[in-house]
């Protein structure tokens, strides 16, 4: 069965860092992978979708990486900003017809 | 842009209600879901809607129905509320082509007390 993981589960950086958010799968045999955002006691906010087919996805500050061979994905966060603090989640849709199944994802806190 | 709309952002009821959660999309999507999200468990994927009228057991669908006679409209039911139920309840719906993801609602925050 499909596992995903998410290290670390909490990470506090300085405003104006650079930071990597790591995500892990069990089984490469993926449909697509999807990064969420979501803030305290709120939904989640897709930011990047990558197709299993792709190896990356960019929207402004974020990229999105994808190892389908290694069973891992990266999301970047660039110049990070105290309004980036917020839960990041890791989702894995193993087929077609199947459910996303998430990583617990990492809190991010970024310091002014 | 893709709307998800759950009918409440908080809700409080005694146990052994039964209690409705309703939750509607605006982009004809056929997938809908309901997980419940709770601290270090994570989400957790409690019914999968393919379309109308069609429905698939998540992981824990124990204490849980659903509903689905429109495409738009997807709702959760606790047939006897129970404390084990308190949590944070989200749906989403998806194009099943993938190719832009899935869409998440703003949340439930039941309380059974």
């Amino acid at each position: 069965k499909q596992e995903v993981t998410q290290i670390p589960a909490a990470l506090s950086v300085p405003e104006g860092e650079n930071l990597v958010l790591n995500c892990s799968f069990t089984d490469s045999a993926i449909y697509n992978l999807q990064w969420f955002r979501q803030d305290p006691g709120k939904g989640l906010t897709s930011l990047l979708l990558i197709q299993s087919s792709q190896r990356e996805q960019t929207s402004g500050r974020l990229n999105a990486s994808l190892d389908k061979s290694s069973g891992r994905s990266t999301l970047y966060i660039a110049a990070s900003q105290p309004g980036d603090s917020a839960t990041y989640l890791c989702a894995v849709r193993p087929q077609a017809g199947t459910a996303l199944i998430f990583g617990k994802g990492t809190t991010l806190s970024v310091s002014s | 842009d893709v709307k998800v709309t759950q009918s409440s952002r908080y809700l409080v009821k005694r146990t052994g209600e039964k209690v409705f959660l309703e939750c509607v999309q605006d982009m004809d999507h056929e997938n809908m879901f309901w997980y419940r999200q709770d601290p270090g468990l994570g989400l957790r994927l409690i019914y999968f809607s393919y379309d109308v009228k069609m429905k698939e057991k998540g992981d824990i669908p124990e204490g849980y129905s659903v509903s689905r006679e429109k495409k738009e409209r997807f709702s959760l039911i606790l047939e006897s509320a129970s404390t084990n139920q308190t949590s944070m309840y989200l749906c989403a719906s998806r194009d099943p082509g993938g190719s832009v993801g899935a869409f998440f609602g703003q949340g439930t925050r039941l309380t059974v007390v």
